[in-house]
């Protein structure tokens, strides 16, 4: 079954304590994102990445950092997490076929930053 | 990308076609028009997406007008399941980006 899966679905921590949240897909998919969804704001992209090695900066990228070594997986680091990071996060993959880009949406990490 | 924009908020009989609107006024020739629904706090789901013509799959049907500044989701028969935020998106890449979509509650 196509899936991306993210871990934790849920995860409370402490201000400035390093923390990583891993997403993997198992379709080949050579596009693969981060975004966060806060109240009212909607879904913002935090970073991208358009294959193995190659990452870049979405509309939020400040506080988070991403690496992209397997083509499958593409976990999102907070090195020192803040209470302005609490929000639900979703990972997505995609392929870059152009017209066919369907993303599929990990079932979300809910952070909360005390 | 073109900016979209949806009404706030719709409502839906049960068992009857739900019809959501979208303008993208400024779309340009290469961007498709995706369509996804997220249901409560779940990831995304994709429905659809078309350049010109009309597409239909098992979730939906859509529609766009000759000249591409608007199209029309339709869910065909509206079941409480469908209750979900319903998102229109222009886009000639992989970046897509979400608007605050229309709300549908489909009622019994």
């Amino acid at each position: 079954e196509a899936q991306v899966t993210q871990n934790p679905r849920y995860l409370i921590t402490v201000t400035g304590k390093k923390l990583t949240v891993t997403c993997s897909q198992n379709m080949n998919h050579e596009y693969m994102s981060w975004y966060r969804q806060d109240p009212g704001l909607g879904l913002r992209q935090i970073y991208y990445s358009m294959n193995v090695e190659v990452t870049d900066k979405g509309d939020v990228p400040e506080g988070y950092k991403v690496s992209r070594k397997e083509k499958r997986n593409f976990p999102l680091i907070l090195e020192s997490p803040s209470p302005n990071q609490t929000s639900l996060y979703f990972c997505a993959s995609s392929s870059i076929r152009r017209g066919n880009t369907e993303a599929f949406f990990g079932q979300g990490t809910r952070l909360t930053v005390v | 990308d073109a900016k979209t924009t949806q009404p706030p908020s719709m409502d839906c009989a049960e068992g009857r076609a739900a019809n959501l609107p979208c303008n993208h006024s400024t779309i340009s020739g290469n961007e498709y028009v995706y369509w996804y629904r997220q249901i409560h706090s779940q990831g995304p789901q994709y429905i659809i997406h078309g350049l010109k013509n009309n597409e239909t799959n098992e979730m939906a049907s859509l529609i766009i007008t000759e000249d591409r500044k608007s199209s029309t989701l339709i869910l065909p028969h509206a079941t409480l399941r469908d209750t979900a935020v319903y998102y229109c998106i222009a886009s000639s890449g992989y970046a897509l980006n979400f608007g605050k979509g229309t709300s549908l509650l489909v009622t019994p």
